[in-house]
């Protein structure tokens, strides 16, 4: 089945404790990227890639980062989170190669709370 | 910046029409528009670009105004199923692949 998968889907946390959300997609797409959604404020994006080893910032990209060493892969690496991170994040990706001509799939989200 | 997004909420019964807006302060290369439903991620309904090519589901309209980088989606006779919280969003530049949503549109149908 094609999907986007994201793990772990709920987490509860402390400030600063170093944690990843991985990322995950079996459809063979160059295009990936990371939003989180808060109460009033929709979907921002936080970082976005292209291809492998390709990835620009979004809206929100502080308090962030992110790699894409495999095609299917895109981890979201918070280093020390903080309580203005607890959101509600979702990962997507698109078959685009260049311009976002295509729809984007969207995994089932993570739900972040740093404590 | 974030698109606009009108109105914020709206309720209809089942078989009324509906149109949410998305304005933009800045000019446009494409318009995307998502509906999520509670509890669920996003799931796509149509893409819009400058220069009138469209790309979506066949029972979903809208409209791109480049000139006023304003869209418009129309939902016609609506049913139960579309409930949930429209987004909008826009990318500025071809190539640019930078997608900024707006704030959403909850859309409630009742019987």
């Amino acid at each position: 089945e094609a999907q986007v998968t994201q793990n772990p889907r709920y987490l509860i946390t402390v400030t600063g404790k170093k944690l990843t959300v991985t990322c995950s997609q079996n459809m063979n797409h160059e295009y990936m990227s990371w939003y989180r959604q808060d109460p009033g404020l929709g979907l921002r994006q936080i970082y976005y890639s292209m291809n492998v080893e390709v990835t620009d910032k979004g809206d929100v990209p502080e308090g962030y980062k992110v790699s894409r060493k495999e095609k299917r892969n895109f981890p979201l690496i918070l280093e020390s989170p903080s309580p203005n991170q607890t959101s509600l994040y979702f990962c997507a990706s698109s078959p685009t190669t260049a311009g976002l001509y295509n729809e984007q799939f969207f995994g089932p989200g993570t739900r972040l709370t740093v404590l | 910046q974030q698109p606009v997004q009108s109105p914020q909420a709206v309720i209809l019964r089942e078989g009324e029409d509906a149109v949410i807006n998305c304005s933009s302060s800045k000019a446009l290369y494409s318009v995307h528009w998502y509906r999520q439903k509670h509890g669920e991620a996003p799931v796509f309904l149509m893409i819009l670009l400058k220069g009138g090519e469209q790309k979506g589901h066949e029972k979903i309209s809208a409209s791109f105004n480049e000139k006023k980088q304003q869209s418009s989606l129309y939902l016609t006779a609506s049913q139960l199923s579309y409930s949930g919280t429209y987004f909008c969003g826009t990318e500025k530049n071809f190539g640019n692949e930078k997608l900024t949503f707006g704030t959403g549109t909850r859309l409630t149908i009742i019987p």
